[in-house]
């Protein structure tokens, strides 16, 4: 167990809708990433938050966004979903914002019919 | 920009049989991170090892070892004696080296789906 939890474990939607997933990081973690793995594109960064602020933007869609709370959770929300968009949604959180070692959660798998 | 490669999509041994997992990186950092993580077939992602690129010593852990080369850029793993519960999916990662103001995200190759046949 990594200490980084993610919920819901399982999604099932249709397409055009609108869904969000949620990680929570290991303690004292300050730093949270999204990764997205697909059949398409293998397993690619999303974006990542550092204590409330965005940090870095990988590869997502302008219909996806993200944010992280005060109390430093995060929160990816997919709009406008498309059949493309079914994938495994992994967060995962370090300690600072160059930390090295990400602890990754079990991930979300979002399924779009 | 950052790439991994990871010629092998399938490989299948019988277990007992040593398994070598080949992996090439591109970074024009000379300051970077290379990881290797276990996907089993329950989905989570289990960190396996981390290397520094200024770490070139062979690293053994029980019946796992890994093999970086600087020279040709390639950071292999290889299962010893391998058993059915290492069936799994395996990415290996990279990361740059740390900046002032950066993250460091990780890309990943493409994985190895490695079975291990009773």
């Amino acid at each position: 167990d990594s200490g980084v939890t993610q919920t819901p474990k399982h999604l099932i939607t249709a397409t055009g809708q609108r869904v969000t997933l949620r990680c929570s990081p290991r303690s004292g973690d300050l730093s949270v990433y999204w990764y997205q793995q697909s059949l398409d594109q293998g397993l690619q960064f999303l974006i990542q938050y550092y204590n409330g602020e965005e940090r870095a933007k990988g590869n997502i869609l302008e219909r996806f966004s993200a944010q992280q709370f005060p109390d430093l959770h995060s929160e990816l929300n997919l709009s406008s979903l498309e059949l493309g968009d079914s994938a495994l949604y992994f967060c995962a959180s370090s300690v600072g914002s160059g930390s090295t070692e990400q602890f990754f959660g079990p991930g979300t798998r979002l399924t779009v019919l | 920009a950052q790439k991994v490669t990871q010629a092998q999509t399938e490989i299948s041994v019988v277990e007992k049989e040593d398994v070598t997992l080949d992996c090439v990186y591109e970074t024009r950092d000379t300051t970077y991170y290379l990881f290797w993580y276990k996907q089993p077939p329950s989905g989570e992602l289990v960190f396996l090892i981390r290397r520094n690129s200024f770490d070139e010593q062979n690293e053994i852990s029980g019946r796992y070892s890994w093999n970086f080369q600087k020279s040709t850029s390639s950071f292999n793993f290889t299962i010893t004696a391998s058993q059915v519960v290492d069936s799994a999916v395996y990415f290996c990662a990279l990361s740059e080296a740390f900046r002032t103001g950066s993250a460091r995200q990780l890309t990943f190759g493409s994985g190895t789906q490695l079975t291990v046949l009773p």
